[in-house]
């Protein structure tokens, strides 16, 4: 069992189509985090939201909108994807930004793009 | 980033120790070393972290070597459940950019009953 959760587990769109991810966690986290991994490769950082504000984007396309609407919430709006975007989405929490924080991960959600 | 180094691979037998090695002959002296694990179609797993006295937990030891330049993961008697991608990662000493987990290429550990 994890303590993050996210939803949908799995979600197809088309190219066309505007979705979105979410991410609950109820630890009293005030750092949440996106990552991206693809088959057989590690996780990647794409955003960090610290205190409910933006602190970090890793330079990720504008086809991906994170959203923090409030301490335990985290989205991830999607619209005009890419098949190569097609991958397993992952969110994460940690106490706070500080180096010292273990990261704590859902179970992500595998997304395909048609 | 300070980049660490680890095997592709390595396998164990059930109930044996473990020994997981990582190459980070560039850390800095506030980086501290941090090992998730990522099981089959999970999301990864906080393990141990660590600067510069070895350390231990539920899970795992974290042995540092002395002048910090290499680290060693220690299950001490491995199960099947402990198969799994194991990452070592260095989390940078500026507290903003602590929160990034760059995650190398990482260890396959396979246990064999």
């Amino acid at each position: 069992d994890t303590e993050v959760t996210q939803t949908p587990k799995h979600l197809v769109m088309g190219m066309t189509n505007k979705k979105s991810l979410k991410c609950e966690q109820h630890m009293g986290h005030r750092a949440m985090y996106w990552y991206k991994q693809k088959a057989k490769k590690p996780p990647e950082l794409m955003f960090v939201y610290s205190y409910e504000k933006l602190s970090i984007n890793e330079s990720v396309p504008s086809r991906f909108s994170p959203e923090c609407p409030n301490s335990s919430l985290l989205n991830l709006h999607l619209h005009a994807l890419q098949p190569e975007d097609s991958a397993l989405y992952l969110c994460a929490s940690s106490q706070d930004q500080g180096r010292v924080q273990p990261q704590h991960f859902g179970d992500g959600t595998r997304l395909s793009i048609l | 980033d300070a980049k660490t180094t680890q095997p592709n691979s390595m396998e164990s037998n059930e109930e044996e120790p473990v020994h997981l090695p990582c190459n980070h002959s560039t850390i800095s002296g506030t980086d501290y070393i941090h090992w998730y694990r990522q099981l089959p179609s999970q999301g990864p797993e906080y393990v141990i972290h660590g600067l510069t006295s070895n350390v231990n937990n539920r899970m795992a030891s974290l042995a540092i070597a002395e002048d910090r330049k290499s680290s060693t993961l220690i299950l001490h008697r491995a199960t099947l459940r402990d198969a799994a991608v194991y990452y070592c990662i260095l989390r940078d000493g500026i507290y903003n950019q602590g929160g990034k987990l760059i995650f190398g290429q990482g260890t396959e550990l396979s246990v064999k009953p």
